[in-house]
């Protein structure tokens, strides 16, 4: 079974720093691009960022510059390094796997909760 | 960036009624398009990509159409675990995400 559980979530200031884990089971983690998508309480989807095989990386606007996508196919984890925190990044993150060569998104993590606030 | 725009927000169904979900790119994403359901706590989950083609195990009730920039969601005979947003994503570039249609019983 495909299965993605993130950890590292939790409270941090503004201005704070926090990293994600995300470990991957039951698929070929060096084969897939990968993804953290994010959604704040009570809204939308909003993408962040991938990584691919070839550990070539993408950012969302809202997050470049302060935000690092890794991975270590080894430990079949995929991280995310979040800098600079405000409180606009306050959310659900979701590591996702990206199927094939497309962003089609599947499946999905579990979700850890990342709150910026002082 | 390709803005994805969802209508309607909230649809009112009753069980056993058809419910159609509506999906616009603002520009065209020649078909890459896909569908996700998410109900209260939980991720979301894949429902159909490549605008119709139904991901492994889910119903056939749920149907996917459309192509250039206009799409749809069909739910053909709604279940009551069928109550739930759903998001479209466009991954011709960069994925975006509409903002999202609930879907509630009427």
């Amino acid at each position: 079974e495909l299965q993605l559980v993130e950890s590292g979530g939790g409270l941090v200031q503004p201005g704070g720093s926090l990293r994600l884990s995300c470990a991957a089971s039951g698929f070929t983690f060096s084969n897939d691009n990968m993804h953290w998508v994010r959604q704040g309480i009570g809204k939308g989807l909003e993408w962040v960022s991938v990584i691919d095989t070839a550990g070539g990386t993408v950012y969302a606007d809202s997050v470049k510059g302060r935000f690092t996508i890794s991975r270590e196919n080894d430990k079949n984890a995929l991280y995310l390094q979040m800098n600079s925190l405000r409180g606009g990044d306050t959310a659900v993150y979701y590591c996702v796997r990206g199927v094939g060569r497309a962003s089609v998104l599947d499946p999905w993590g579990q979700g850890t909760l990342v709150t910026v606030s002082s | 960036e390709i803005v994805m725009t969802q209508s309607p927000a909230t649809l009112s169904v009753s069980p056993g009624e058809r419910a159609t979900l509506s999906c616009r790119a603002s520009q065209s994403v020649n078909g890459a398009l896909a569908w996700y359901q998410q109900k209260p706590g939980q991720a979301p989950r894949l429902l159909i990509s490549a605008a119709s083609t139904r991901a492994t195990g889910v119903p056939a009730r749920f149907s996917g159409g459309g192509s250039g920039t206009e799409f749809t969601l069909t739910i053909s005979s709604l279940q009551s675990e069928d109550f739930a947003v759903y998001y479209c994503q466009q991954y011709h570039h960069w994925p975006t995400f509409g903002q999202g249609t609930k879907v509630e019983i009427k």
